[in-house]
């Protein structure tokens, strides 16, 4: 598709469960962001990618999650031992490409929501 | 640090009426600032941007404009229509990519 795709859309885990969420960004982009949005707030970034490399993962809340693109496509988010507290929706967004001189728009997908019951 | 602080809402209005929502930013040096929209069962959209302080964004009807003196950037539209309804985020990057600082949203109601 033309979009940035996540699956699932939807994933109910039992706390303590280890969980991955997908990302498919727009072919050809070179940046891609994960932000996490708690009921009723705005999203908060989580980490940034340029092609493969993790420039940022400043706003990982804790060492329970991990995000990866290793080939510099797709990317995947996967938390350990899911908390309630963990339950948010997980959006995805990429851009063709950023620098100090240069910022593309960034375009979001449909996001993961992840219930910990 | 960086933040977004936007009218709670949720906002309801008929169709047809006027439109703001408030947006204001604490920000180190010079943030682009933008608005995101989120239609029901949809992804964020971007709405409208301006990168430097008395730019004025606009886009399907709606302006807001860059306000340095202030520290504002406020969502105007004229006349709403229902298709309209949907969750308001202000929004603001400050640094060399674009990692986005999001106000907390404001729900629009319209109705006919």
């Amino acid at each position: 598709g033309a979009g940035v795709s996540q699956s699932p859309r939807y994933k109910v885990a039992k706390r303590g469960q280890d969980v991955a969420l997908r990302c498919d960004p727009i072919s050809g982009h070179v940046s891609l962001f994960w932000y996490q949005q708690a009921l009723g707030q705005g999203p908060e970034f989580l980490t940034y990618f340029q092609n493969e490399a993790q420039l940022d993962k400043s706003g990982l809340p804790s060492d329970r999650f991990f995000a990866e693109r290793p080939e510099g496509s797709v990317s995947t988010l996967k938390i350990q031992r899911t908390q309630q507290e963990d339950s948010a929706v997980y959006l995805c967004a990429s851009s063709l490409r950023d620098s100090q001189l240069v910022n593309t728009e960034a375009f979001f997908g449909q996001g993961t929501r992840l219930t910990v019951v | 640090g960086n933040s977004v602080t936007q009218m709670e809402g949720p906002v309801t209005l008929s169709e047809e009426a006027f439109l703001t929502i408030n947006c204001t930013y604490t920000a180190t040096g010079y943030p682009s600032l933008f608005w995101y929209v989120q239609y029901p069962g949809e992804g964020l959209q971007l709405l409208l941007k301006a990168t430097k302080a008395d730019d004025k964004g606009s886009n399907k009807g709606f302006e807001a404009t860059y306000r340095k003196e202030t520290t504002s950037f406020h969502l105007e539209k004229g006349s709403v229509q229902v298709s309209d309804s949907a969750v308001y985020f202000c929004a603001l990057r400050s640094g060399g990519y674009n990692k986005l600082i999001f106000g907390a949203g404001t729900r629009l109601a319209v109705h006919p």
